[in-house]
Formats: C-alpha cells, sequence, structure tokens
C-alpha cells in the first residue's frame, strides 16, 4: 500500500493561490490518486482525481509529474470557506482494497 | 438514499456498555468502508466490504470491534464493553467503482456524516 506524505499545515490569505504536495514514492502502476476535503463536523469530500500530467475541474488542478512520486493539489483564489483539511488518497483502479488516509494537510484560509 | 446515512448522529454511553452504529449507503454502492476520526486526528481505518464480504478486518483495534453488511446495503459497526478511548467519530463511506469498473479511475468514496460516539 503506497503510504502518502503531506505538510501538517498550511497557512494562506484570501484571493491567494495554494499548492498542497503530496509524496507517495511508492506508488504502483494500478494506483491514482485522490484528493478528499473535510470540514469540521462533516465527512470528507472528494475533490479531483488523476493518474498522470494534470487534472482540473470547477474546484481545483491536480498536477502529477512523469514519475507519480508526488502530487500537487492547486487550489485557486482560496477563500475563507476554504478553510479545511485536505486528505491525498492513493488507491488502485481495481477498486476493492483498504484505502488508508494520511494526516492530512490543514489549510488555515485568513483575511 | 440520495447520500450516505449513518445512525445515530450522537450517542452517549457509558463505559462497558455495547452500541450499535449504522451505516446506509447509497443504493447500488458495492464498496463500503469504516473510518474513526478522533478529535483533531485524521482518519483511521477500520473495515471494508466488498459487497458482504469483508477481506480484511486487519484494522479493527480490538475483539471488541466487529462489523457486519447484509444484503450488500446497510452495515453495522458494533463496540463490545466500550471503553473511554473509543470515544470518536465513526465515518461511513460507500463506492460505486464504476470508474475502477470502466477502467477511467478508482473508487471514489461518498462519506456520511458520521456518529459521535461519546463513552463516559
Amino acid at each position: 500500500l503506497a503510504k502518502t506524505t503531506q505538510p501538517i499545515s498550511m497557512d494562506s490569505y484570501e484571493g491567494q493561490e495554494v499548492n498542497i504536495t503530496c509524496s507517495h514514492n511508492n506508488i504502483a502502476t494500478n494506483d491514482y490518486i485522490t484528493w478528499y476535503q473535510q470540514f469540521p463536523s462533516q465527512g470528507p469530500r472528494f475533490i479531483i482525481q488523476g493518474y498522470k500530467t494534470k487534472v482540473t475541474n470547477e474546484v481545483a488542478s491536480l498536477f502529477i509529474p512523469a514519475d507519480r512520486k508526488s502530487s500537487t493539489l492547486s487550489l485557486p483564489r482560496v477563500s475563507l470557506s476554504d478553510t479545511a483539511v485536505y486528505y491525498c488518497l492513493v488507491g488502485d483502479r481495481d477498486g476493492y482494497n483498504k484505502l488508508i488516509f494520511g494526516a492530512g494537510t490543514r489549510l488555515a484560509v485568513h483575511p | 438514499g440520495a447520500g450516505v446515512s449513518q445512525s445515530p448522529s450522537n450517542k452517549v454511553t457509558e463505559k462497558g456498555k455495547d452500541v450499535e452504529l449504522r451505516c446506509d449507503p447509497i443504493s447500488g454502492h458495492t464498496a463500503l468502508y469504516w473510518y474513526r476520526q478522533s478529535l483533531g486526528q485524521g482518519l483511521e481505518f477500520l473495515i471494508y466490504f466488498q459487497g458482504n464480504s469483508a477481506p480484511d478486518k486487519s484494522g479493527l483495534p480490538s475483539d471488541r470491534f466487529s462489523a457486519e453488511r447484509t444484503g450488500g446495503s446497510v452495515s453495522t459497526l458494533t463496540i463490545q464493553r466500550t471503553q473511554q478511548e473509543d470515544s470518536a467519530v465513526y465515518l461511513c463511506a460507500s463506492s460505486s467503482l464504476a470508474g475502477a469498473v470502466l477502467g477511467s479511475g478508482a473508487n471514489v468514496l461518498t462519506f456520511g456524516a458520521g456518529s459521535r460516539l461519546t463513552v463516559l
């Protein structure tokens, strides 16, 4: 199982771009990278998923280098409501496996 | 249902009592996961179901914890003889594995709001 490492916390200000990097050195060929966001008193919710290169949706972008040993979640122009914990998760496309979340990155957005 | 439903949302119990936590996954979702989250901490994997089968129970903290899933739908997590260290939010998630089946991605989890357990 690929282990993930993320910064414990980050601080930013409204309107800035935030990049959170996750390391997954022993990622397997079949593994996808998925990011989740968790607000206090709520379960995590899906943000974005990718396999390689760049993926973009209405919420974020995900950058994955060629060696896939890391990935970077990019949040454009953050607002106070983006204050949350962000988790990077690596899991294979076969689907049936135990999905281990890391400690996550606690992002605080300041006015 | 429209989302993953968990009950009770809050449970306060006395040390030594048994508790049952219920998870109603999204209809048709074949995979179901249980996690535990202590205050201010990350998610601790407990168990996952593939249909009604639990291939890996190694995440359960002790033999006081058990889980079952019937009819490929509802799951119950049971904690016997609760201890104060069992106090946490218990989160359930389900997945359709549709992305995995289609070869277009790994399974995406949809979480419930959790059941907050407090053991006095």
